[in-house]
Formats: C-alpha cells, structure tokens, sequence
C-alpha cells in the first residue's frame, strides 16, 4: 500500500494566490481529516470528514478555506485567497474505521509570500 | 479529552531504554492514552494505545499506573532513527474522531 498521498510536497505562492492542496487516502479507509502544523500552534485539526461526509470544520480558520471529497479516493483543501499568515505544512490523514488508529501522509509545505 | 503534561525535552542513549513520561490526572474512565511520534519533516506516526492494561507492541511498550493519572512510554533499545517529537494523547476511542495534540516531547538518542 503506498499510504497516504499528498501533493503537491511543496508550494510557494504569493499572496492573494488560491491554493489547491490535495490528498488520496488509503483505499478501504472511510474517514479523512486535514491538519495544520506551525510552530506557533502546533499540530491543529482543520476538518474531518466520514463517508465522504464533513463532519466537523469548527477548525477551519476561516471562509477563506474550503474542504471538500467528491469520493472515497480523493480529498482537496482549498485557500482562497491564500495569506502569508497560511504558511505551515498541511497534513492529511486517513483511518479505516472509528477505532483504529490514524495515518498521516507526508505532509505539504505551504509558503505564502 | 483529558489535557495531558510531558517534559519538553529528553535525551537518551543509543542502545539504552528511553523512558518517557505523561500526566493525565484528569482522565476519565472511557479515556485511552494514544502515543504518536513525529519524526523531523514527517507525518505523524502512531506508536500504542491502551486503557488501563500495559501494553506492548514491536515498536514499544505502553505502561499506566493502576490510578490511570500517568503513564510511560517504553522504547526498549532506542536507535538514532527514534530521535522525533513523541506525542502522548487522552482521548475516547469509540467514536472520537479528534486527536488533540499538545506540545509533545522531543527526544534526541545520541549515539
């Protein structure tokens, strides 16, 4: 299995851009969360969707930032317009039912100018 | 979920126990302890989980205190390669969805 696929791996763009980030989970696993890490403050949850449902997005920032999954194989994360205070790695996770653990892909570097 | 306290920072040894700790003094009864770490530039990684019983896996051994208000992470024979940010995290398994992380431990193995 190639786990959690994420890309791009990094992007740099300039303010007021819109960015697409984009993320295939693992097949089989029917939920999918979006994070947010900074050194600031940490590792964050954004949004996590069940059954290609959103569930919770109380840790969208923002109307700026949209999520959405068509399908079970395919997530995107949306900033429009992207803002230098984004900037941080983007993470999307995986996991295959309500009582397993989660699978984190390798993360997208976002830097906005 | 239950807030949980770990040392900022530790060293170990390489080829020696690692030892890491986390306070949970206001768990719940229906509250796991999860352990995650994340090694420089990666995602997360999860590493054990457990309730009330120890717990050991192929990559550590979980222990809790009868009270439950802390626990220990156990890496038996640490290697450069487990030098990460180890996450330890309270939270209800079923039917929780979050992960709430805090600020972690850093561990640096020396060789």
């Amino acid at each position: 299995d190639a786990g959690v696929i994420q890309s791009p791996r990094h992007e740099v763009t300039e303010m007021g851009q819109e960015v697409t980030l984009r993320c295939k989970p693992i097949s089989g696993h029917n939920s999918l969360f979006w994070y947010r890490q900074t050194m600031m403050r940490g590792l964050e949850l954004l949004i996590y969707f069940n059954n290609n449902v959103p569930i919770d997005d109380s840790g969208m920032p923002e109307d700026r930032f949209s999520a959405k999954m068509p399908n079970a194989s395919f997530s995107t994360l949306k900033i429009q317009p992207s803002e230098p205070r984004d900037s941080a790695v983007y993470f999307c996770a995986s996991r295959p039912d309500l009582y397993n653990e989660q699978f984190f892909g390798p993360g997208t570097r976002l830097t906005v100018l | 979920d239950a807030k949980t306290t770990q040392p900022p920072s530790m060293d170990c040894a390489e080829g020696r126990a690692a030892n890491l700790p986390c306070n949970h003094s206001t768990i719940s009864g229906n509250e796991y302890v999860y352990w995650y770490r994340q090694i420089h530039s990666q995602g997360p990684q999860y590493i054990i989980h457990g309730l009330k019983n120890n717990e050991t896996n192929e990559m550590a051994s979980l222990i809790i205190t009868e009270d439950r208000k802390s626990s220990t992470l156990i890496l038996p024979h640490a290697t450069l390669r487990d030098t990460a940010v180890y996450y330890c995290i309270v939270r209800v398994a079923q039917g929780a969805q979050k992960l709430v992380f805090g600020q972690g431990t850093r561990l640096t193995i020396n060789p």
